[in-house]
C-alpha cells in the first residue's frame, strides 16, 4: 500500500533559520503530493503541491520538488518567521482514480524570536 | 467563501450518549472524508464518499456511521460515545479529477472538538 515518510518532530528554529522538514512516499505510478500547513486550533489548509516528476511545488517562501527517483518531497524555506510556527503534513494523492490520500505523522515546527 | 463547514465546533459528551457531527460543502465536491486527529498521531481516514449515495469504510470507523443524501452534506454519527472516541474530527472533500490532478487538493473544515467523559 501507499505510505509517506516524515521526519519527526517537534522542529525548533530561531527566527531566519533554514528550514527542512523530509518527507518521503513508497507508492506505484506518478502520485500527485502536496504539503498541508495546520496552525494552532485550525483545520488543515494546502501550501503547496506537486503532480509530476521535477515539478516545484512553492507558496509563501516555501518549496517542495517532487523526485522521482529518490520518492521525495522535501519542504524548504530559507529564512523562516515565528508566524511559521504549524504542524506540516506530507501527503499524496495516488494516480489511477484513487481518491483516497495518504498523509504523514505531521511534524510540528515551532520558530523563536 | 465558505468552503467546507463544520458544525459543532466542541462538544462533551457523556459515555453512551449520541451525537451527529455536521459537514457541509458548498464547491460542489464529488468526495468527501471524515478524519479523527489524535495527538501526535496524524490524521485517520473513518469514512468517505464518492458521490450521494455511495459511502464506504476508512481505516478506523468502528462505532461511527455516515450518511450522504446530497453531495453538500456528510453528517458523520457516533452512536454510544466511548472514551477512545475522544479526538479532534475533521471534514474534508475533494474534487476528484482524473485529468487535471492539481484538482485534487483536500479541503478541510475547522474541525469539531469533541470529549466523551
Amino acid at each position: 500500500g501507499n505510505s509517506v515518510t516524515q521526519m519527526e518532530g517537534p522542529v525548533t528554529l530561531s527566527e531566519e533559520a533554514f528550514l527542512t522538514i523530509n518527507c518521503t512516499y513508497t507508492a506505484t505510478g506518478y502520485p500527485s503530493l502536496f504539503w498541508y500547513v495546520q496552525y494552532p486550533g485550525e483545520g488543515l489548509q494546502l501550501l503547496l503541491k506537486a503532480t509530476k516528476a521535477d515539478d516545484k511545488g512553492s507558496n509563501k517562501g516555501f518549496e517542495a520538488t517532487y523526485r522521482k527517483e529518490t520518492t521525495s518531497f522535501h519542504l524548504e524555506k530559507g529564512s523562516v518567521q515565528v508566524s511559521d510556527s504549524a504542524v506540516y503534513f506530507c501527503a499524496l494523492s495516488p494516480s489511477g482514480g484513487s481518491y483516497i490520500p495518504t498523509f504523514g505523522r505531521g511534524t510540528s515546527l515551532i520558530v523563536h524570536p | 467563501n465558505a468552503g467546507v463547514t463544520q458544525t459543532p465546533k466542541f462538544r462533551i459528551l457523556k459515555i453512551g450518549q449520541s451525537m451527529t457531527l455536521q459537514c457541509a460543502q458548498d464547491m460542489n465536491h464529488n468526495y468527501m472524508y471524515w478524519y479523527r486527529q489524535d495527538p501526535g498521531m496524524g490524521l485517520k481516514l473513518i469514512y468517505y464518499s464518492v458521490g450521494a449515495g455511495i459511502t464506504d469504510k476508512g481505516e478506523v470507523p468502528n462505532g461511527y456511521n455516515v450518511s450522504r443524501s446530497t453531495t453538500e452534506d456528510f453528517p458523520l454519527r457516533l452512536e454510544l460515545a466511548a472514551p477512545s472516541q475522544t479526538s479532534v474530527y475533521f471534514c474534508a472533500s475533494t474534487q476528484g479529477d482524473r485529468v487535471t490532478l492539481a484538482k485534487n487538493i483536500q479541503y478541510f473544515g475547522a474541525g469539531t472538538r469533541l470529549s466523551v467523559l
